[in-house]
């Protein structure tokens, strides 16, 4: 099985950047996805890691490294649209992601 | 990305009635399709996992008696909560996958039972 943690919430002005870290144990590691969560909508995929390293796309990267159990998403030039719930899951050979709890983040002006 | 369409977005329904929801993946061919539920505030809960002609592998606690989950071609899904109770209130969300295509979900389904 998986088990994933991230923090539960996090706040940041308007045009700076946050950092949100997951940490994750797993049993047949297969890849670690982050989606972003606005209140009563579906996910989004943002992104996806398999190899070590870093990863950008545009505003948001994330890193990973699998022989610490350690990813994090990056959001620079926050904005508020950006304030939303950001969920770190982790793939197994089975294609099945389990899902960390959710980190929210809050945009402030 | 690829698209993963979930319909209804919302439905209520009366206690006791039987409620279907349909996953369809509408650019590309999804051997294996995920539920999940989602109750407030909460993250998402994987339900079951669907491949295509074969029976749905349930998670520890859920009924597979309750949520009946078929997925007779490569591009639908369906997951059909029978016999509801309030407590199944809940959001149901869809998710496929299909080779190199990574896993995207679709918009998901407000389930009210009153």
């Amino acid at each position: 099985g998986q088990n994933i943690d991230q923090p539960t919430e996090m706040t940041a002005t308007e045009g700076a950047i946050v950092q949100i870290n997951c940490t994750y144990q797993t049993s047949g590691f297969n890849g670690l996805f982050w989606y972003q969560q606005h209140a009563g909508e579906a996910p989004t995929f943002l992104s996806y890691n398999v190899l070590d390293g870093l990863e950008e796309k545009g505003r948001f990267s994330s890193f990973l490294s699998r022989s610490k159990g350690y990813s994090y998403l990056l959001l620079k030039e926050l904005q508020m649209k950006d304030s939303a719930s950001y969920l770190c899951a982790v793939r197994d050979r089975d294609y099945k992601l389990s899902f960390g709890a959710g980190t929210t983040v809050t945009v402030r002006a | 990305g690829a698209v993963v369409s979930q319909h209804p977005s919302w439905v209520i329904c009366k206690s006791g009635t039987s409620v279907k929801i349909e996953c369809r993946s509408l650019d590309f061919q999804a051997t294996t399709m995920f539920w999940y539920r989602q109750f407030p505030k909460q993250s998402l809960m994987l339900m079951a996992t669907s491949n295509e002609g074969s029976k749905a592998t349930y998670e520890q606690g859920v009924e597979k008696d309750k949520f009946l989950i078929n997925h007779a071609s490569l591009t639908l899904s369906t997951l059909t909560v029978t016999s509801a109770h309030p407590e199944d209130s809940s959001f149901y969300i869809c998710s496929a996958s299909g080779g190199e295509v990574l896993a995207f979900f679709g918009q998901g389904t407000r389930l009210t039972v009153v």
